[in-house]
């Protein structure tokens, strides 16, 4: 089975920290993505990556940053955590080359994030 | 842009009663996919539909792709306190990332 494993499953931080989300899938996915899920708004993707060093935008880039220096582990970043940053965030793997939108998504746990 | 519409937001049956939700895209797409969210819990993948018309059952639960691949559903039969949870839908947009529905959350009464 696919394990996807986020570093921790709550984190409470405050403003204007940095704040580091890992996370980790074991079956040598090229693609991870970070998402967050707020009620009422669903999952929103933040950014995604289809290869070691590659990134892309997804729809709510602004104020996270992202690295992949190993293809296994797909790190989000908060360069000064905001209170509009409390939310639960999920990781995601799957397979394919390309960023291959025909694979399923495994999801790890979550964190839940609290910004005071 | 495109959107992925589900309906309904919420529902509430006693169990023993069915369930559907429904799916409904902008655009055609390539294939949908299904998962399922129990409260506190993450998003589990339950099903990829690829092909026009296709239907496909997991026990009590029966997904449907239209002929135009614009819209899809999910339907469950005799529901039990186990199919508690959010269903999403969601497709590949023209931009390399998946297009998700809002989900439709099941509430089921003993």
């Amino acid at each position: 089975d696919v394990k996807v494993t986020q570093s921790s499953r709550y984190l409470v931080k405050r403003t204007g920290e940095k704040v580091f989300l890992e996370c980790v899938q074991d079956m040598d996915h090229e693609n991870m993505f970070w998402y967050r899920q707020d009620p009422g708004l669903g999952l929103r993707l933040i950014y995604f990556s289809y290869d070691v060093k590659m990134k892309e935008k997804g729809d709510i880039p602004e104020g996270y940053s992202v690295s992949r220096e190993k293809k296994e582990r797909f790190s989000l970043i908060l360069e000064s955590a905001s209170t509009n940053q409390t939310s639960m965030y999920l990781c995601a793997s799957s397979f394919g080359q390309g960023a291959n939108l025909n694979s399923p998504l495994h999801f790890g746990n979550g964190t839940r994030l609290t910004v005071t | 842009g495109q959107q992925v519409m589900q309906i309904p937001q919420y529902q509430h049956v006693q169990e023993g009663e069915d369930f559907t939700t429904y799916c409904n895209s902008s655009t055609t797409l390539s294939n949908i996919q299904w998962y399922k969210q129990r409260p506190g819990g993450h998003p589990v993948f339950l099903i990829q539909l690829v092909k026009s018309g296709e239907v496909k059952k997991q026990k009590r639960l029966t997904f449907q792709f239209g002929e135009a691949k614009k819209n899809s559903s999910l339907h469950i039969t005799a529901t039990q306190t186990t199919d508690v949870g959010t269903y999403f839908c969601a497709g590949p947009g023209n931009n390399r990332k998946l297009i998700w529905g809002l989900g439709t959350s099941l509430a089921v009464n003993p």
